[in-house]
């Protein structure tokens, strides 16, 4: 099984929609992250938390907000989606050496 | 964060060694140099990382500069699944990474 999971893997959805993107790890890493990549460019980080009672805002937070319901959970929500938020959306877990990522949701706002 | 300067792209041949180069020279001097890459339609995968001293691991060896204002990631012979994204990322640690937009390897069969 892998150690990071992202639910669901494709999403479309309308332009205004609540959508969440979930991510759980069997890694047993407190840290995790949530990162963003459009087309062609690297990942932008938009939230992290190095433990359930930490979140942190990455360079790209606005318009998104983040849920650690437990060590091994770490959601994605945006709000009222718009059109240049569609992209790959990775989350990642990791220690001070390595961090292990998920195979990424594929989210198309409309 | 250090500026970090890659090709965009290089090729190679199928079962020949791959030099990618890193160019950051404000790097600072307790940032390790992390290369992860991104294989097509996956998310990232660490390769490798180190400080000072040239490292080796299953994947790949690290070159530093002795000045520490470039590095080079050696694959030893590049396959048709080393084909990817690669990124070189200075960082105090894993904790905080920032992906620029990495060197795309083709590998030529």
């Amino acid at each position: 099984d892998a150690d990071v999971t992202q639910t669901p893997r494709n999403r479309i959805t309308k332009t205004g929609k609540r959508i969440m993107l979930e991510c759980s790890q069997t890694k047993g890493h407190d840290r995790m992250y949530w990162y963003r990549q459009d087309p062609g460019l690297g990942l932008q980080l938009i939230y992290y938390s190095f433990d359930v009672k930490d979140i942190n805002k990455g360079e790209i937070s606005d318009g998104y907000s983040v849920s650690r319901q437990a060590q091994a959970k770490f959601s994605l929500s945006l709000e009222s989606a718009i059109p240049n938020q569609t992209a790959l959306y990775f989350c990642a877990t990791g220690t001070d050496n390595e961090q292990f990522f998920g195979p990424g949701t594929r989210l198309t706002v409309l | 964060d250090a500026k970090t300067t890659q090709p965009n792209s290089m090729e190679s041949n199928e079962e020949e060694p791959v030099h990618l180069p890193c160019n950051h020279s404000t790097i600072s001097g307790t940032d390790y140099i992390h290369w992860y890459r991104q294989l097509p339609s996956q998310g990232p995968e660490y390769v490798i990382h180190g400080l000072t001293s040239n490292v080796n691991n299953r994947m790949a060896s690290l070159a530093i500069a002795e000045d520490r204002k470039s590095s080079t990631l050696i694959l030893h012979r590049a396959t048709l699944r080393d084909a990817a994204v690669y990124y070189c990322i200075p960082s105090g640690s894993a904790r905080q990474l920032t992906f620029g937009s990495g060197t795309q390897l083709t590998v030529l069969p």
